[in-house]
This record gives structure tokens, sequence and C-alpha cells, in this order.
């Protein structure tokens, strides 16, 4: 199974890009790369997912290097409400691994 | 939007009693999930069901755990005998059949179990 390593933890100024990067060095090549966050303690958010090409929706953009090892997240401007704990982990891979906690800063 | 709504969102039971926890998967979806979180500790995966069968499950998913999708619209979770360390917030998830099990999952606001 592919495994994902992540930063502890990031801070980042209110109304900065937040970029939080993982590396998935093992993930083989049809898998996709998931981000999800979890606010506190309410469910897992879902965030972004891609393959290959970097993707942008309304909540974030994300940054998948060529070799695919590993993916930046990007939150354009970081509000006090995107602190959370910050996961990326391959599909049918469904163990949650530590994150990254994101602490946005006023 | 859909939502995965998960029932109670707090249940206190005595140690050894039976429970059961109850979620309602978004109408389309046919992928299932339970995972636990014990206070302070990450997500854990329990168990994915999907076809009226358990598909994957981790250790933790012993025999004192069970899974049943009683009606078109509810998945269940049940601990027979429970045991102090079941304390931990329970999510339910979802997903979408297109493309197989490698859809984003849709998690429900989780029921707080306590046991004492």
């Amino acid at each position: 199974d592919a495994k994902t390593t992540q930063p502890t933890s990031m801070d980042c100024a209110e109304g900065r890009a937040a970029n939080l990067p993982c590396n998935h060095s093992t993930i083989s090549g049809n898998e996709y790369v998931y981000w999800y966050r979890q606010i506190h303690s309410q469910g897992p958010q879902y965030i972004i997912h891609g393959l290959k090409n970097n993707e942008t929706n309304e909540m974030a953009s994300l940054i998948i290097t060529e070799d695919r090892k590993s993916s930046t997240l990007i939150l354009p401007h970081a509000t006090l409400r995107d602190t959370a704990v910050y996961y990326c982990i391959p599909p049918n891979n469904l163990f949650f691994g530590t994150g990254t906690r994101l602490t946005v800063i006023p | 939007e859909p939502e995965v709504t998960q029932t109670p969102s707090h249940q206190v039971t005595q140690m050894g009693q039976e429970v059961i926890l109850r979620c309602v998967p978004i109408s389309n979806h046919l992928y299932f999930y339970w995972y636990r979180q014990i206070l302070g500790q990450k997500v854990e995966f329990l168990v994915s069901f999907y076809n009226n069968e358990i598909s994957e499950k981790s250790e933790i998913f012993d025999d004192q755990f069970s899974v049943e999708r009683p009606d078109g619209s509810n998945f269940t979770l049940k601990i027979r005998s429970t045991k102090l360390e079941d304390s931990a917030m329970y999510f339910c998830a979802s997903s979408d059949p297109i493309g197989g099990s490698s859809q984003p999952q849709h998690f429900g606001d989780g029921t707080r179990l306590s046991i004492l």
C-alpha cells in the first residue's frame, strides 16, 4: 500500500497562501491522491483529489509533481476557519495518518 | 448538498451493553464505511461495505463489531459487548459508485460514544 508523509504542523498568516506538502513516493501510476481536512472534532471533509494534472476547485488547488512522488495543497487565502488537520491519502488506502495541523494566525 | 447523517450525536452506554450506531448515507452512494477516532488520536478505519457485504476491515474490527444495511437507507454499526476502550467518536462515510471505491468519501458529523 502507498504511504504518505506530511509535516506534523504548520502555521500560516491569515490572508496568505497556505502550502501543505505531502510525499507519496510509493504511489502507483493509476492511484489518485486525495486531500481531506478535519476541523476540530468534526467528520473529515473532502477537499480535492488529483492523478497527475494540477487541479483547482472552490476550496483549494492541488499541485502534483511530474514524477507524482509528492503534491502540495494550496489554500490561496487562508482564513481562521481553515485551521484544521489536513490529510493526504491515496485511494483504497483507508488509513488516515497523523496529517498536518495547520494553524492560521490572525 | 446531500449529507451523511448519523444518530445519535452522543450515546452513553454501560460497559458490557450492546450499542447500535446509525447512519444514513447519501442516497445514491453504494460504498459505506465506519471509522473511529479516540480522543486526541488519529482517525482509524474500521470497515468498508459494498453490495451487502464487508469488502475490507481493519484489525480493530473484531468479532465484537458487526455492520448491517437493514433497509435501503440505513447503515448500522453494532458493538456487542462494549468496553471502556470503545469510547470514541464514530464516523460513517459513503462514496459514489461511479469509478468504484476510488471516489471521495463523504463523512457524517459522528456519534460520540461514551462507555461508563
